[in-house]
């Protein structure tokens, strides 16, 4: 069965600081996609960014990168220029198979200080 | 035009008793989906449709009912309901290519509480 590993619980990060966060999944599967979810207070879930596992070419949108390594089964999320409204939860998921559902790790909190 | 929608947003209610909750999608997707999120955030797929076919029944107790009355609804119905049912729950739904799946759009949850 397939597994999303968050190791950190909780993350802080200065406002216009880089923080990474981590996530190792585990799959025997060879096309899959991996995907970023935040999470503010209001708790809407949204898409920060996704990655094919076919792409060896790392995803990026604006200030959302990441850093996808398939053979070490590792996807970490890079904020840079962090913001105040980056302070959320956020979720590694992996998505295999015909099914379509996703399966989440337990996520991050990350605050941001002024 | 909210995407997913999910109603009711707040839930509050007394053990034993039995509610639904709502979801509607207008994003022309095939698949639905129910998830629940626990007090830890920890995020658990329930059950998932592919046009008003049950395709993933997690353990989950039969106290909770999916129905599908079509590919753009998914209610969850929930009986008898325990202090454990206490969670958000998300409805998403997605549009799974042939062998992969594509991004879950979700409701904004709802968070049920049984005192």
């Amino acid at each position: 069965a397939q597994t999303v590993t968050q190791s950190q619980p909780e993350m802080s990060v200065q406002e216009a600081e880089t923080v990474t966060l981590s996530c190792t999944y585990d799959t025997s599967e060879s096309d899959y996609y991996l995907f970023w979810y935040k999470q503010p207070p209001s708790r809407q879930m949204i898409l920060v960014i996704r990655q094919e596992a076919y792409k060896q070419q790392n995803a990026t949108e604006n200030r959302f990168s990441v850093n996808f390594q398939k053979a070490a089964k590792s996807f970490s999320l890079k904020i840079s220029d962090s913001q105040l409204g980056d302070a959320a939860m956020y979720f590694c998921a992996y998505g295999g198979g015909s099914q379509g559902n996703l399966i989440f790790g337990k996520g991050t909190k990350l605050s941001v200080k002024p | 035009d909210t995407a997913v929608s999910q109603t009711p947003k707040y839930l509050v209610t007394q053990m034993g008793n039995d509610k639904s909750i709502k979801c509607e999608q207008n994003l022309g997707h095939d698949t639905m989906y129910w998830y629940k999120q626990d007090s830890k955030k920890f995020l658990k797929i329930m059950f998932s449709y592919n046009n008003k076919e049950l395709i993933i029944n997690e353990t989950v107790p039969n106290r909770f009912s999916p129905k599908s009355p079509d590919k753009a609804h998914l209610n969850l119905h929930i009986n008898s309901l325990e202090l454990g049912d206490s969670a958000v729950y998300f409805c998403a739904s997605s549009q799974p290519g042939l062998a992969v799946p594509g991004e879950l759009f979700f409701g904004e949850g709802s968070r049920l509480t049984v005192l």
